[in-house]
């Protein structure tokens, strides 16, 4: 069957270190990856997109890897602050020709000042 | 000021009954989106729509319905078919390019007594 699996148990990481979250997938050929914070009783907020091509990108802090021979996305975040602390969830396209996501079910971040 | 409104915030009602929530964007997205968020579940897609007047189920239609008569609006409706009913609701849209990144409204908290 198909999966997208993030770590259900939050990350509990020191202010000013990286943290690293993972998403696998089974049983999908992704074109692309993207990641998205969702802070508590919000919608969730866009962040990056990676193409099955690219095989790292970056914005400010952020870094996202993308290992389709893994079936696998890094997430990164440096010189982490308590306002990263959010869930961040992961998604890609499970059928081609359209633009539906399929979600995982997130990863909770808490950066501890 | 571009975004996408989702009313009410929190909502209750009886068993039984049918309700619609709201979604409308200025966006000028063709595609529109709708999700359910259980507590520690991923964004499951309800329906979609790519285009005015045409719309697809997602992967748990069942027990909801909704319209596509307008570009900017994409109601949903809860009906006393769903049998649980009660989660937290959010409405995205995009561009009807693949690849494109979802704006996700700032959801609807249903909570049926």
């Amino acid at each position: 069957s198909q999966k997208i699996e993030q770590n259900s148990e939050a990350l509990n990481i020191q202010e000013g270190k990286t943290a690293t979250l993972t998403c696998n997938y089974t049983n999908y050929s992704p074109a692309y990856l993207q990641w998205y914070r969702q802070d508590p009783g919000r919608g969730p907020v866009f962040l990056l997109l990676i193409r099955e091509n690219e095989k790292e990108k970056r914005k400010e802090r952020l870094k996202v890897t993308f290992d389709t021979t893994l079936k696998q996305s890094l997430f990164h975040i440096t010189a982490s602050q308590p306002a990263d602390s959010a869930t961040y969830l992961c998604a890609l396209d499970p059928l081609g020709g359209n633009n539906r996501l399929a979600f995982g079910k997130g990863n909770q971040v808490v950066v501890i000042p | 000021d571009g975004g996408i409104t989702q009313s009410p915030k929190y909502l209750f009602r009886k068993e039984g009954q049918n309700v619609t929530l709201s979604c409308e964007q200025n966006l000028n997205h063709d595609a529109m989106y709708w999700y359910r968020q259980d507590p520690g579940q991923g964004l499951r897609l309800i329906y979609y729509s790519q285009i005015v007047n045409d719309f697809q189920k997602g992967d748990i239609a069942e027990g909801y319905s909704v319209s596509r008569e307008k570009k900017e609006s994409f109601p949903l409706t809860v009906t006393s078919a769903q049998k649980n009913p009660t989660a937290f609701y959010l409405c995205a849209s995009s561009t009807a390019g693949r690849a494109d990144t979802q704006y996700f409204g700032p959801g609807t908290r249903l909570t049926v007594l």
